[in-house]
C-alpha cells in the first residue's frame, strides 16, 4: 500500500546540494508531504513537510509540484553526517500512523 | 531542545520471557505511539495512545503487546512472551497533537536469544 515512489539510492558530492525526488501521484487534498530520514539504526528524524506549498528551514526545502503529484527534498549544501536513508511520507493530518517505505539511501561522498 | 527518551538501549532476553520498554515523550505531548524495525527492514507502525487509551493498532500488535502510561511521563510498551521474531528496534514518538509532527527517540534494541 505504498503511497510514495522513491529512488533506491544516490551519491552526492559533499558540499554540493542533494535532491532527493519522490513521486506520490494518488495523493489526496487533505495528504501532508513528509521527510523523516534515519541515520544507521537511530531513530527516524524528522526534516520538513509541506502540503502545497514549497517549505523552507534549517535544514532543508521542500518543492512540491503544482499538481502535487511529486516533490524534491533539497539539501543545499550536503555534509558527510546527511549521510543517511530519508523517507518521503504522505500522511493526512487526521492518520494517526506514519507508512514508512523503503526510502533513498544517500551517501554523501567527500 | 526536548527529546523523547528511550531506556534501556539494548534488551537482551530469553525466548517466552516478559520484556517492557520504556519511553519519556516529550513532556507537553499527548499522543504517543511505538514502531518497530526488524534488521534490515522497514520501520513499522504498531500502535498510537491518546488520552488513555489506544487509538490505532496495527496487525503486529496481537495480544502479546500492551501499552500503558503508568504515571505521567512514562509510556511503556510490554511484550508477555517475547519469541526470536520480535528481535528489533522498537522506537518510541510522540505529537503534540494527532496532525502534529511526530519526534522520535533513538530507539530500543531487543535481543530475544
Amino acid at each position: 500500500d505504498a503511497k510514495t515512489t522513491q529512488p533506491p539510492s544516490m551519491d552526492c558530492a559533499e558540499g554540493r546540494a542533494a535532491n532527493l525526488p519522490c513521486n506520490h501521484s494518488t495523493i489526496s487534498g487533505n495528504e501532508y508531504v513528509y521527510w523523516y530520514r534515519q541515520i544507521h539504526s537511530q531513530g527516524p528524524q524528522y526534516i520538513i513537510h509541506g502540503l502545497k506549498n514549497n517549505e523552507t528551514n534549517e535544514m532543508a526545502s521542500l518543492i512540491i509540484t503544482e499538481d502535487r503529484k511529486s516533490s524534491t527534498l533539497i539539501l543545499p549544501h550536503a555534509t558527510l553526517r546527511d549521510t543517511a536513508v530519508y523517507y518521503c511520507i504522505v500522511r493526512s493530518s487526521n492518520d494517526y500512523k506514519l507508512s514508512f517505505g523503503a526510502g533513498t539511501t544517500v551517501t554523501v561522498r567527500a | 531542545e526536548p527529546e523523547v527518551t528511550q531506556t534501556p538501549s539494548h534488551q537482551v532476553t530469553q525466548m517466552g520471557q516478559e520484556v517492557i520498554l520504556r519511553c519519556v515523550p516529550i513532556s507537553n505531548h499527548l499522543y504517543f505511539y511505538w514502531y518497530r524495525q526488524i534488521l534490515g527492514q522497514k520501520v513499522e507502525f504498531l500502535v498510537s495512545f491518546y488520552n488513555n487509551e489506544i487509538s490505532e493498532k496495527s496487525e503486529i500488535f496481537d495480544d502479546q503487546f500492551s501499552v500503558e502510561r503508568p504515571d505521567g511521563s512514562n509510556f511503556t510498551l510490554k511484550i508477555r512472551s517475547t519469541k526470536l521474531e520480535d528481535s528489533a528496534m522498537y522506537f518510541c514518538a510522540s505529537s503534540a497533537e494527532v496532525e502534529n509532527i511526530q519526534y522520535f527517540g533513538a530507539g530500543t534494541r531487543l535481543s530475544v536469544l
